[in-house]
This record gives C-alpha cells, sequence and structure tokens, in this order.
C-alpha cells in the first residue's frame, strides 16, 4: 500500500529560526515528489516538485531535498517568518492520477 | 488558489439532506478532482474527471455524486448516504488528463458541518 508519513506532526520555532520537515514514503513506482503549503482554512499551494532525478528543489528560502534511494525527503525553511505558519504537505506520485498525501506538519512560527 | 473557486466558503447542513458543493476553474484544464481533507489525515480523493461527461470514483466515494457538464464546472453533491459527510473539501484540477504528470491546483475549499 502506497502511503506517505511525515514528521513531526507540528513543531514550534521563533521567527528567525531555520526548521527541517521530514517525508518518508513507500509509493511505487515513484514519479515525482511535491511540497505544498497550505495555510489554514485555505488550498494548498505548491511549493515545489522533485523527480527522481532531483536532489535538491529551491523555492525562495524553502529548500527540497530528495533521496530517492532510502525513499526520503526534506523540506528545510530559512530564516523563518510570521508567514511561514502553515501546514506543510508532502505528496508523492506513482505516475498516474493517483496521489498520495501526507498528513502534514503543522508549523507555528512565534515572534 | 489560482482560478479555481469553490462556493460557499462554509456550509451547514441537517443530517438527512443532500447538499452541493460547487466548484469554477478558469484555468482550461481537462482534469478536476474533489478531495476530502480530516484533521490528522492526508487528503483523500472523492471522485475525478479527465474529460467532460466522464467522472471516475476515488477511494472514497460512497455517499458522494459529481457530474461534468461542462469543462469549468465540476459539482459534488454530499448525500444523505454518506455517513460522516463533516469534513474540508477540496475541489483540484490539472491541465493534463494523467494528474500526476500535472500540477494540481487548488481551490480554497468548502468547509461543511453536519449536525
Amino acid at each position: 500500500k502506497n502511503q506517505v508519513e511525515q514528521s513531526p506532526q507540528s513543531l514550534i520555532i521563533l521567527e528567525g529560526k531555520n526548521c527541517t520537515l521530514q517525508c518518508n514514503y513507500t509509493v511505487s513506482p515513484f514519479s515525482n515528489l511535491r511540497w505544498y503549503k497550505q495555510d489554514t482554512g485555505r488550498g494548498p499551494v505548491s511549493l515545489t516538485i522533485m523527480t527522481f532525478s532531483e536532489n535538491t528543489k529551491s523555492n525562495g528560502r524553502y529548500t527540497a531535498t530528495l533521496d530517492a534511494d532510502t525513499k526520503q525527503s526534506s523540506l528545510h525553511i530559512t530564516a523563518s517568518q510570521l508567514s511561514d505558519s502553515a501546514s506543510y504537505i508532502c505528496v508523492v506520485s506513482a505516475g498516474d492520477y493517483k496521489l498520495s498525501f501526507g498528513a502534514g506538519t503543522t508549523v507555528t512560527v512565534r515572534a | 488558489d489560482g482560478g479555481i473557486t469553490q462556493s460557499p466558503k462554509y456550509l451547514f447542513r441537517k443530517e438527512g439532506q443532500n447538499v452541493t458543493l460547487s466548484c469554477e476553474q478558469n484555468l482550461n484544464h481537462d482534469a478536476m478532482y474533489w478531495y476530502r481533507q480530516d484533521p490528522g489525515q492526508g487528503l483523500r480523493l472523492i471522485y475525478y474527471s479527465q474529460i467532460v461527461n466522464d467522472f471516475q470514483k476515488g477511494d472514497i466515494a460512497e455517499g458522494y455524486s459529481v457530474s461534468r457538464e461542462k469543462k469549468e464546472s465540476f459539482p459534488l453533491t454530499v448525500t444523505s448516504a454518506q455517513k460522516n459527510p463533516t469534513a474540508f473539501y477540496l475541489c483540484a484540477s490539472s491541465i493534463g488528463t494523467s494528474g500526476a504528470a500535472y500540477e494540481q491546483y487548488f481551490g480554497p475549499g468548502t468547509r461543511l458541518t453536519v449536525t
């Protein structure tokens, strides 16, 4: 069964600090992995997408990494801002219409 | 949220009533999707449509129905047969018919509460 596990479930960080979110998956075959940001009460918005051959992808202060051998991905947030408070969702595709979603990590940035 | 609109943002209904959630997109996308989001769980696919007048069941289609009469519209009806309908519902669309090959753009969601 295709599964996506994210950790931690939630975290609190001080403004200006860095943090790293983890994603482990068992989706097979693997096509691509996306990270989405979802503000409370809103729809998810794509941050990065990586295929099998990509190890790192950046989008401003967000940097995603992918290790396809160990089936792990991480999302690093640099110099966090209050606007980074949101849920971050890891989504893995097996190459068809069907996506496997993680439950998300809720990040709270405190001033 | 791109060019996808969902209405209403909040919806309340009593048990035993059917309710229809609206989803419209102006992105000229062929494929559209409905997901359900519950606390502590990943999004789950209810229905998807790859082309007008065609749609397929997702993982949790029981108690739901859809139609795709126009390319830009994909309404979802939550019927009284859905045993636990209270949830956050998200509509999405993608340009291609192979959904995973193209990014899915999400609407702002509708929060449905059934009492």
